[in-house]
């Protein structure tokens, strides 16, 4: 069965700052990943998600993420973070193999603050 | 376009009642989800109807727990004789296919409170 760790359980960083919010998953195909976004009170809205081919992909709100293979790694990132970009951040893992057809597995999540 | 939509947004219950809690998924979508979020458990999946095949209840962490679809489309969690330990947000999505690779369209999320 597929899994995901998200190390960072809070970051806080200064508007203006980069980010990168880190993700480990375990799986053991090529995983199909995902970044999700929650507002507080909210549904969770996809960022991004990588398949295949390039192995950098660009989401919404100017988040991109690049997937490691040898590192079993998908990081989220962004160049520069707006106050707006506070919320929780979830990585996720989907599979098409054996008894987790079809299911997407998630991290813990990670807590973003902004500092003005 | 309408998106998933889910009610009620906030259910208070005692201990011990059973409560229903419903989605409506966008229209046309084959997969439909179910998962509970709990305070800084991230996201636990408990069942996922992937059209007309047999529904994936390997989540459910009790049998008081239970979901229906109706119709391929409305769909409703069941869960009995309520315990504190449920209190919960409980959020549905759909997706246009079944598959890994298909992302997840989230409603709002009911919040469950058991007192």
């Amino acid at each position: 069965a597929q899994s995901v760790t998200q190390p960072d359980i809070h970051i806080t960083v200064s508007e203006g700052a980069s980010l990168e919010l880190r993700c480990n998953y375990s799986y053991g195909a090529t995983p199909y990943l995902f970044w999700y976004v929650q507002s507080p009170g909210q549904g969770l809205q996809l960022l991004l998600k990588y398949f295949s081919g390039d192995t950098l992909v660009q989401g919404i709100k100017g988040f991109e993420a690049e997937f490691k293979r040898s590192q079993s790694s998908f990081n989220l990132r962004k160049p520069s973070v707006h106050w707006s970009d506070a919320a929780e951040y979830f990585c996720a893992v989907g599979a098409d193999g054996g008894t987790s057809y079809g299911k997407l597995t998630f991290g813990q999540g990670t807590i973003l603050t902004v500092h003005p | 376009g309408a998106g998933v939509s889910q009610s009620p947004s906030n259910k208070v219950t005692e201990k011990g009642k059973d409560v229903e809690l419903r989605c409506d998924p966008i229209s046309g979508h084959t997969a439909l989800y179910w998962y509970r979020q709990s305070l800084g458990q991230g996201l636990e999946f408990l069942i996922y109807f992937q059209g007309n095949s047999a529904p994936d209840k390997s989540g459910l962490p009790s049998d008081r727990f239970s979901a229906e679809r109706t119709g391929g489309s409305v769909s409703t969690l069941t869960i009995q004789r309520t315990q504190q330990e449920d209190s919960a947000v409980y959020l549905c999505a759909s997706s246009p296919r079944t598959g890994g690779n298909s992302p997840l369209h989230f409603g709002n999320g009911t919040r469950l409170t058991v007192t």
